[in-house]
């Protein structure tokens, strides 16, 4: 079965920040990634996958990098709506495993 | 617009069954493969199970194979979750969710709100 480790598990950080949060997979899995926010009390919300674009509605500070095995969600300039846990998933191959989550928070 | 909607969930004892639902509507619902995903209090987001547009492909992670059946019913727009042989691990808010796309290997591009599960004795 494919892992995904996520980096750091933990982040804390200043509003105007650029944020890197890392996904390693234990396997190759192309671009097969989705990126999702979860904030406190609510549903997750898919960010984007991989080989698209963002998501309606997601804003443009986010961004996404790697293929294959590595790869990283990037937020370019923190703002106070983007405090949450962020969660890689891989849509390759059953089991379709979320990482373990990297939380932001404010420092 | 997309809803989801779960049902279902509550207080069970170990090795008891439970059946969860998800009425969905707002979309063409046998179009798209559906999932359950659980997050136990404080911890991650965890995939359960999925099913492709019409049920011909399924799939579940380890922990519930053997214990839990996904199924769905296109004229009802509803996925259902047979949660059989329950755990004190199986304690969880689940989550529906609707693919993005007929396979099991789109994004979870939408979700519920979650109906809560506790295994207790």
């Amino acid at each position: 079965d494919i892992q995904l480790t996520q980096s750091p598990s933990f982040l804390s950080a200043s509003v105007g920040d650029r944020v890197t949060i890392t996904c390693r997979a234990s396997q190759d899995i192309g671009n097969y990634l989705a990126w999702y926010q979860q904030k406190p009390g609510k549903a997750p919300k898919l960010l984007i996958y991989v080989p698209s674009s963002l998501q309606t509605g997601v804003p443009s500070r986010f961004s996404v990098g790697g293929s294959g095995a590595e790869f990283t969600l990037i937020i370019s300039s923190l703002q106070p709506e983007d405090f949450a846990t962020y969660y890689c998933q891989q849509l390759k191959n059953y089991p379709l495993v979320f990482g373990g989550g990297t939380k932001v928070e404010i420092k | 617009e997309v809803q989801l909607v779960e049902s279902g969930g509550g207080l069970a004892q170990p090795g008891r069954s439970l059946r969860l639902s998800c009425a969905a509507s707002g979309f063409i619902f046998d179009d798209y493969g559906m999932h359950w995903v659980r997050q136990a209090p404080g911890k991650g987001l965890e995939w359960v199970a999925s099913i492709s547009w019409n049920g011909g492909a399924r799939g579940y992670a380890d922990p519930v194979r053997g214990r839990f059946t996904v199924s769905r019913d296109n004229a009802k727009n509803s996925l259902i979750l047979e949660m059989n042989s329950l755990r004190l691990e199986d304690t969880a808010l689940y989550y529906c969710a609707k693919g993005g796309g007929s396979s099991s290997y789109y994004p979870f591009d939408f979700w519920g709100l979650g109906t809560p599960v506790t295994v207790s004795s």
